[in-house]
């Protein structure tokens, strides 16, 4: 069955370094996102990519990048994580472009921040 | 400032009865609304949705209803069930940047 995969599930860091989340779709989609999930806010979109090579800024994109080079993967990376940082973090996918269609969710990774 | 309101942070329900999560909005631009149901240590899954065009959208024991003059929805229930228990975001997109905002969700507690 296709899937959509995260890895790690959780992780503690220290302030400063550099973290990558990996994320892993089996459902051929051309779209991917990255959310944060925070109390209080729902989610919000960090960045996000119709295709390979292309990568789009979202809402709350600062401290986070991103980088499409196949149609499975999109991983994550916090430059130099920051205690703000820490939140459960959700990748997704879709067929078309744009939210019309459904997004397929990842488990999710749970990043602390120390 | 949040353009999706889910104002309840959590409703508890008896088994049974019917199950009416709300949801506001304030940008006129939202043209497709949907919900999401989320469980612990798992990612959302897509629940239902409506356009804008539309006033109610039903789908087994799930019912959207929009409210455009008052940029109101609500997501009904019925019967509920202990599977129901859950956490329930409301979404909404326009057409302008195809982008999901997302509500804070409302943890729905059904009780035996």
């Amino acid at each position: 069955d296709a899937e959509i995969t995260q890895s790690p599930r959780h992780k503690i860091t220290e302030t400063g370094r550099q973290v990558t989340l990996a994320c892993h779709q089996t459902w051929n989609h051309n779209n991917m996102f990255w959310y944060r999930q925070d109390l209080g806010h729902g989610l919000r979109l960090i960045h996000y990519s119709y295709g390979v090579h292309d990568t789009n800024k979202g809402e709350v994109s600062d401290g986070y990048s991103v980088s499409r080079s196949n149609t499975e993967d999109l991983p994550l990376t916090l430059e130099s994580a920051a205690s703000s940082q820490t939140s459960v973090y959700f990748c997704a996918s879709s067929t078309d472009r744009g939210a019309y269609n459904e997004q397929f969710f990842g488990p999710g990774t749970r990043l602390t921040v120390l | 400032d949040q353009q999706v309101k889910q104002n309840s942070p959590s409703l508890s329900v008896q088994e049974g009865r019917i199950s009416i999560l709300n949801c506001d909005y304030t940008n006129s631009m939202f043209d497709y609304f949907l919900w999401y149901k989320k469980y612990p240590a798992e990612g959302p899954t897509f629940l239902i949705s409506i356009s804008s065009i539309k006033d109610k959208n039903e789908d087994g024991r799930f019912t959207v209803f929009l409210n455009k003059s008052a940029k109101h929805l609500s997501l009904h229930i019925v019967p509920s069930q202990p599977g129901d228990s859950a956490v329930y975001f409301c979404a909404a997109i326009s057409g302008s940047n195809y982008q999901l905002i997302w509500g804070a969700g409302t943890k729905l507690i059904i009780k035996p």
